[in-house]
C-alpha cells in the first residue's frame, strides 16, 4: 500500500506570499495519478488539482501542481486571505484512494 | 449542476450500525462511482471505499471490510453506507464524493457531509 507523507505539518505564512506543499510516496506513482484538495473549516473538501499538474475547473492559476514519481508540490504563487486552510494529496492510481495527512496553511 | 446531497446527523450507542444516504442529481448517476471518505474529529482525510453504481460492485479500504456495506438504489440515483459494529472511534464525518469511470479517478464533487457521532 502506498504512503503519501505531506510536509511541513504547518505552513506560516503571510497574504502575498508564496506558499509550496510537498507531498512525497512511498513508492513511484508512475500514473502520475495524484490530486490535490483544499478544505476549511466546516466544509467538503474541493479539488483543486488532479493528474499531478491539471487545475479543476474554476481553479485560479495562482495555484499549480508538479512532481512525477514519487515527489509532487503544490504551488500557490501569492496567498489571498482565502487560501488560508488544509491541503491534502490523494493517490487515486491504485483502485483505493490513500490521502496524505495534510498540511495546515495558516496566518503568520 | 453536480449535487450530492446527504442524509442528517446521527447518534448512535457503541455496537450499533449507522446508514448514510447520499442522493446524486445534475448528471447520469450510473455512469460514476461513488466513494466515501471519512474524517475524524480535527483528523485528516481517510478513504473507505466505493460503489459502481451501474453494476454494484463495491470496493473498500481493508480497514473496513466486513463491517461496511455500500449499496445503491438506481431508481432514486441515491447511494447508501453502512456502517456496523460501531465503536467511539467511528464518530466522524463521512461524505460521500463522485469519482469517475472507473475507481481509479479523482473525487471532484462532494457531498456536505454527514455528522456521525458514537456514544454510550
Amino acid at each position: 500500500e502506498i504512503v503519501l507523507t505531506q510536509s511541513p505539518g504547518t505552513l506560516s505564512l503571510s497574504p502575498g506570499e508564496r506558499a509550496t506543499l510537498s507531498c512525497r510516496a512511498s513508492q513511484s506513482l508512475s500514473s502520475g495519478y495524484l490530486a490535490w484538495y483544499q478544505q476549511k473549516p466546516g466544509q467538503a473538501p474541493r479539488l483543486l488539482i488532479y493528474g499531478a499538474s491539471s487545475r479543476a475547473t474554476g481553479i485560479p492559476d495562482r495555484f499549480s501542481g508538479s512532481g512525477s514519481g514519487t515527489d509532487f508540490t503544490l504551488s500557490i504563487s501569492r496567498l489571498e486571505p482565502e487560501d488560508f486552510a488544509v491541503y491534502y494529496c490523494q493517490h487515486y492510481g491504485s483502485s483505493r484512494g490513500t490521502f496524505g495527512h495534510g498540511t495546515k496553511v495558516e496566518i503568520k | 449542476q453536480v449535487q450530492l446531497v446527504q442524509s442528517g446527523a446521527e447518534v448512535k450507542k457503541p455496537g450499533a450500525s449507522v446508514k448514510v444516504s447520499c442522493k446524486a442529481s445534475g448528471y447520469i448517476f450510473t455512469g460514476y462511482y461513488m466513494h466515501w471518505v471519512r474524517q475524524a474529529p480535527g483528523q485528516g482525510l481517510e478513504w473507505m471505499g466505493w460503489i459502481n453504481p451501474n453494476s454494484g460492485v463495491t470496493d473498500s479500504a481493508q480497514k473496513f471490510q466486513g463491517r461496511v456495506t455500500m449499496a445503491r438504489d438506481t431508481s432514486d440515483s441515491t447511494a447508501y453506507m453502512e456502517l456496523y459494529g460501531l465503536r467511539s472511534d467511528d464518530t466522524a464525518v463521512y461524505y460521500c464524493a463522485r469519482g469517475g469511470y472507473s475507481g481509479f479517478d479523482y473525487l471532484e464533487y462532494w457531498g456536505q457531509g454527514a455528522r456521525v457521532t458514537v456514544s454510550s
